[in-house]
């Protein structure tokens, strides 16, 4: 069984850069074509797709977001990261590392998550 | 401002059944598989149903998906207090390209 751990700072400063790593266990980052990616979801609020790798292929970001983030892959420590930018108090949410499956085009759905960690933007 | 409308709650007592629409466009709903979510408060989401209407292992048969169009449903029947959640849709959009989810369902049990 797949599972995934998201780990990072729970709170940044604004204007500073978000940095999340989602540790892969149960199964091999570099094996099969899946993607990997990032959700999240602020307080109150509903799921907010963020980006998906297509493993040593291609990579998409969410059009609102894609200025700011940027997403990689270790095979070699079989995790991968997120990285977003110039944070503000609207970035504060729950962040999810997500497998997911699809086409070569995009992902069609997630199937295994990330518990999720809370990140607050905040001075 | 998700492109996905979803009813922002719906509700039944126990035994009952809910359905759950998630409309969209011919960009979204209308030209990619649309996957449904469980999410309860303090977990991760659930994958419920994927590519319109099918179901994970391990996900009974109680829940449902269908698409016609430019809309999605989720079924649920026999309605149980452990479905008390928030249900979400989801699909590919082509024009945004961009994963997009709906807006949540809140299921009561009554």
């Amino acid at each position: 069984q797949l599972q995934l751990q998201e780990s990072g700072p729970g709170l940044v400063k604004p204007s500073e850069t978000l940095s999340l790593t989602c540790t892969v266990s149960g199964g091999s980052i570099s094996v099969g074509s899946y993607y990997w990616g990032w959700i999240r979801q602020p307080p109150g609020k509903g799921l907010e797709w963020i980006a998906s790798m297509f493993y040593s292929a291609s990579t998409y970001y969410n059009p609102s977001l894609k200025s700011r983030v940027t997403m990689s892959v270790d095979p070699s420590t079989n995790q991968f990261s997120l990285k977003l930018s110039s944070v503000t108090a609207a970035d504060t949410a729950v962040y999810s590392c997500v497998h997911g499956d699809g086409s070569f085009y995009s992902p069609f759905y997630f199937d295994f998550w990330g518990q999720g960690t809370l990140v607050t933007v905040s001075s | 401002q998700s492109v996905l409308t979803q009813p922002p709650s719906v509700s039944a007592a126990p035994g009952q059944k809910v359905t759950i629409s998630c409309s969209g466009s011919s960009s979204n709903i209308g030209n990619n598989y649309v996957s449904w979510y469980q999410h309860l408060p303090g977990t991760a989401p659930k994958l419920l149903i994927y590519d319109n209407n099918k179901r994970p292992s391990g996900i009974p048969d109680r829940f449902s998906g269908s698409k016609s169009g430019t809309s999605a449903t989720l079924g649920i029947t026999g309605l149980q207090t452990g479905d008390e959640a928030d249900y979400y849709c989801g699909t590919w959009d082509s024009s945004l390209s961009a994963y997009v989810f709906g807006t949540g369902t809140k299921v009561t049990v009554l």
